[in-house]
């Protein structure tokens, strides 16, 4: 099956405590992206990747990081988690250089006390 | 930078019923493309519906159509025969034309189907 993963799908953590958040597609997509949603913002990119060891910055990259080794696997790692992070999360992946639909995961909701 | 406002925060509507979801757009480029993505309870992301925007038809989908106005830069929701199912968070997106295949998102309607 087509699919996007992403673990954990729940997280609690403390401010200041490193975690990553894992997102893996088995479709063979070049393109990947982060997301963060909040209520009465939408959805807003973090981070992309056009294809393996190429990264670059969304529209809200402050206090994440990525990497992208591997085609399927795109972490996202917060090395000092804020309350401010506190928000549901989401990878997506496609094909690059077509508009076809975006496979979105089903999400990972973090908490930051 | 592209914008998407949604003025509708929520919305209800009676079972059997169409409901239209407003949604406008503020871009530079000529051509990108429109999509509405549904997030139900089970916040999961389903695209509904695309729209390419040197296509003058609009785009149907089953009982989901849109409205798609160029040059008022509207690109509105139709759900016909509304079904429970479609309760959900609705978000508007827009994409530019290829290279970063980033989407814009608006900030949602939140959709309530009233049995």
């Amino acid at each position: 099956e087509a699919q996007v993963t992403q673990n954990p799908r729940y997280l609690i953590t403390v401010t200041g405590k490193k975690l990553t958040v894992t997102c893996s597609q088995n479709m063979n997509h070049e393109y990947m992206s982060w997301y963060r949603q909040d209520p009465g913002l939408g959805l807003r990119q973090i981070y992309y990747s056009m294809n393996v060891e190429v990264t670059d910055k969304g529209d809200v990259p402050e206090g994440y990081k990525v990497s992208r080794k591997e085609k399927r696997n795109f972490p996202l790692i917060l090395e000092s988690p804020s309350p401010n992070q506190t928000s549901l999360y989401f990878c997506a992946s496609s094909p690059q250089g077509t508009v076809y639909e975006q496979y979105f995961g089903p999400g990972t909701r973090l908490t930051v006390t | 930078a592209q914008t998407v406002t949604q003025s509708q925060p929520e919305m209800s509507v009676q079972e059997a019923e169409t409901v239209t979801l407003s949604c406008t757009y503020d871009t530079s480029e000529n051509n990108y493309y429109l999509f509405w993505y549904k997030q139900p309870p089970s916040r999961q992301m389903i695209l509904v519906i695309r729209q390419e925007a040197y296509k003058q038809q609009n785009a149907t989908e089953n009982r989901f159509s849109v409205n798609f106005q160029k040059a008022a830069k509207s690109f509105s929701l139709k759900i016909s025969d509304s079904q429970l199912g479609d309760t959900a968070m609705y978000f508007c997106a827009f994409m530019k034309d290829f290279g970063n295949e980033k989407l814009t998102f608006g900030t949602g309607t939140r959709l309530t189907i009233i049995p």
